[in-house]
């Protein structure tokens, strides 16, 4: 498959855990951001999005909290599967930007059985 | 309904050779970024066009280069490749408010 990153840091969880990822991003004048997961040999897949005027969101097994406060993003992943091995970016943007997403360096998910 | 599609989905060129990569978005698609994405540097952004215009870009060099038609399809050339050009190039398309879907990239090699 496609490497993406050979130097990505990895979380390795046991299927049926939780998973919590972190990223830290860069403008704190970003204003919406998204986290994606990444399969091998495929693009980037859209999982969830959380605007700057909100906190928390949660969607189907994932929930995404936001601290402007520290510039810092968090993905949790509830009973984690084995389909959820791969990789997960979270990608900030700014209204007044464009479609211009900046992405984090990504985190490396691996699920045991 | 499709989704964002690549060609050709491997390409092997030589330094000095210039490449052409296409991206068909999803049909009712407008906008159409690109990025690149090599495991020293992550994904970066590249360009975007909107109804065949650059509404954004990103900090490469002028090697690189985009149009979009007016269909939305769009290319991307990359001219004099060097060896850092080797990458996954995606290509995104968005509805307007929506969210961006990514195709499954071109893997461009070059020696």
């Amino acid at each position: 498959g496609e490497s993406v990153g050979l130097h990505l840091p990895t979380l390795s969880v046991q299927e049926g855990d939780n998973s919590i990822i972190n990223c830290a991003y860069s403008n704190s004048a970003s204003d919406y951001f998204i986290w994606y997961k990444q399969e091998s040999g495929k693009g980037p897949q859209f999982i969830i999005d959380i605007r700057s005027n909100m906190d928390k969101r949660q969607g189907q097994r994932v929930t995404v909290l936001l601290n402007k406060t520290v510039k810092h993003l968090s993905l949790q992943i509830a009973a984690t599967q084995p389909g959820d091995s791969a990789v997960y970016f979270c990608a900030e943007t700014l209204k007044a930007a464009g479609n211009k997403l900046t992405f984090g360096g990504g985190t490396r998910v691996l699920v045991k059985p | 309904k499709a989704g964002v599609t690549q060609t050709p989905r491997y390409l092997i060129k030589t330094r000095g050779q210039q490449v052409t990569l296409s991206c068909s978005p999803i049909s009712g698609h407008r906008s159409v970024s690109w990025y690149q994405q090599t495991p020293g540097q992550g994904l970066q952004f590249l360009f975007e066009y909107f109804s065949e215009t650059q509404r954004n870009k990103g900090n490469f060099p002028g090697r690189f280069s985009g149009r979009q038609f007016s269909n939305s399809r769009s290319e991307m050339n990359v001219s004099t490749l060097e060896l850092g050009d080797s990458a996954l190039y995606l290509c995104a398309s968005k509805l307007r408010g929506g969210e961006q879907f990514f195709g499954p990239g071109t893997r461009l090699t070059v020696l």
